[in-house]
């Protein structure tokens, strides 16, 4: 399996809150990736890094900030989270071949 | 605009019998097809992929075919055991990017 970890696992935050989540890698691939997961919608692109400090905007990136500051750590960050944000958040990574490779994710509830 | 589409939410099929798992794409730029397994409460695993040069790709008990021209791919599972029971989701690569677009999954249930 492939090195990869997020924290925390489980979130319950209250609406209007900031909220990070952090993706974590042993394996020093150069693309990291943030989706959540939703019925009906499968696995959705937030947004993802192509390397230290070089990120760009997915499907469904609004509400979503991120960063990367090193080559392990990928952080998502909703800056006031909303009911909406309510989801399975799940973190990949690629060594720029064709496979990607997911973390355990994170269930996020909003109140 | 979903890009990669899978139509039926779910699959039932008899121990030891085909499962045939089916996605559509509508993007010509994708370069790259992969399937993924994913049980509850745990991450999406790889499970096979095929590249757009190819027609077809066999690993054990899973092979994926690919039909450029009409667009689509399948998985199929020979012989289907109880423990293939999970969700399944294709996805395709841009080509020239390395951005992956998932389809809604499908939810197989492998009957004993």
């Amino acid at each position: 399996d492939a090195g990869i970890t997020q924290s925390p696992r489980h979130k319950v935050t209250e609406t209007g809150t900031p909220v990070t989540l952090r993706c974590h890698q042993t394996e020093n691939h150069r693309y990291m990736y943030w989706y959540r997961q939703d019925p009906g919608h499968g696995l959705r692109l937030i947004h993802y890094s192509y390397g230290v400090k070089d990120t760009d905007k997915g499907e469904v990136s609004d509400g979503y900030s991120v960063s990367r500051s090193k080559t392990e750590d990928f952080l998502l960050t909703l800056e006031s989270a909303t009911s909406s944000q309510t989801s399975v958040y799940f973190c990949a990574i690629s060594s720029g071949s064709e496979t990607q490779y997911f973390g355990p994710g994170t269930r996020l509830l909003v109140l | 605009d979903q890009q990669v589409k899978q139509n039926s939410p779910s699959l039932s099929v008899q121990e030891g019998r085909i499962s045939i798992l089916n996605c559509d794409y509508t993007n010509s730029m994708f370069d790259y097809f992969l399937w993924y397994k994913k049980y509850p409460a745990e991450g999406p695993t790889f499970l096979i992929s095929i590249s757009s040069i190819k027609d077809k790709n066999e690993d054990g008990r899973f092979t994926v075919f690919l039909n450029k021209s009409a667009k689509h791919l399948s998985l199929h599972i020979v012989p289907s055991q109880p423990g293939d029971s999970a969700v399944y989701f294709c996805a395709a690569r841009r080509y020239n990017f390395n951005k992956f677009y998932f389809g809604s999954g499908t939810k197989l249930n492998v009957k004993p």
